[in-house]
């Protein structure tokens, strides 16, 4: 069955830092790779998506990640962190046949100090 | 336009009572899914509509969870005799494509507390 692993369970980085959270899934092919972001009170936003091609995709509010077949992973970037980037942030998978059923990881928490 | 709603936003209830729970999905979207989202943990899959057909449910946990769409567009959970580990947040889902590729766009969820 497929996982997906999220090893942080919360991060602290300082405003203005960069900032990487990790993930890796188990799948025999690979699969559909997605990164979400729930604020309090608000439902999950999707932040990007790897389908095939580039290995570096862009997402919105300057997010980026990068697939890296060797390694089963799908972290997640940013240069520079805003105080507003506060949220949980979660990796999902689907597997590329049938329909679009999300499996997440159990997601980490960011916080970011002054 | 709007996004996909659901109501109520908070719902407590005592252990044993009936839940309904209500998802409105963005208009013209084909497919629609529930997730469980425990405390501190993922969401979890439960169920897939594409149109009014249930094509997938076998995330429900138990046969006390139960869910329809019967016009294709609003659905409903309902979860009978309710217990303690049911609390939870219950987010639904909408995509306008029935493909892999179809993103979807979550509701705020509700809170389901069982006491």
């Amino acid at each position: 069955a497929q996982s997906v692993t999220q090893p942080d369970i919360h991060i602290t980085v300082s405003e203005g830092a960069s900032l990487e959270l990790r993930c890796n899934y188990s799948y025999g092919a690979t699969p559909y790779l997605f990164w979400y972001v729930q604020s309090p009170g608000q439902g999950l936003q999707l932040l990007l998506k790897y389908f095939s091609g580039d290995t570096l995709v862009q997402g919105i509010k300057g997010f980026e990640a990068e697939f890296k077949r060797s390694q089963s992973s799908f972290n997640l970037r940013k240069p520079s962190v805003h105080w507003s980037d506060a949220a949980e942030y979660f990796c999902a998978v689907v597997m590329n046949s049938g329909y679009s059923t999300l499996t997440f990881g159990k997601g980490t928490m960011l916080l970011v100090s002054p | 336009g709007a996004g996909v709603s659901q109501s109520p936003r908070y719902k407590v209830a005592k252990r044993g009572q009936d839940v309904a729970l209500r998802c409105d999905p963005i208009s013209g979207h084909v497919s629609l899914f529930w997730y469980q989202q425990a405390l501190g943990q993922g969401p979890e899959f439960l169920t897939y509509f594409q149109n009014e057909a249930q094509l997938d449910k076998s995330g429900l946990p138990s046969d006390r969870f139960f869910a329809e769409r019967p016009e294709g567009s609003v659905s409903t959970l309902k979860i009978q005799r309710t217990q303690q580990e049911d609390s939870a947040v219950y987010l639904c889902a909408s995509s306008f494509e029935d493909r892999v590729s179809g993103e979807q766009f979550f509701g705020p969820g509700t809170r389901l507390t069982v006491l």
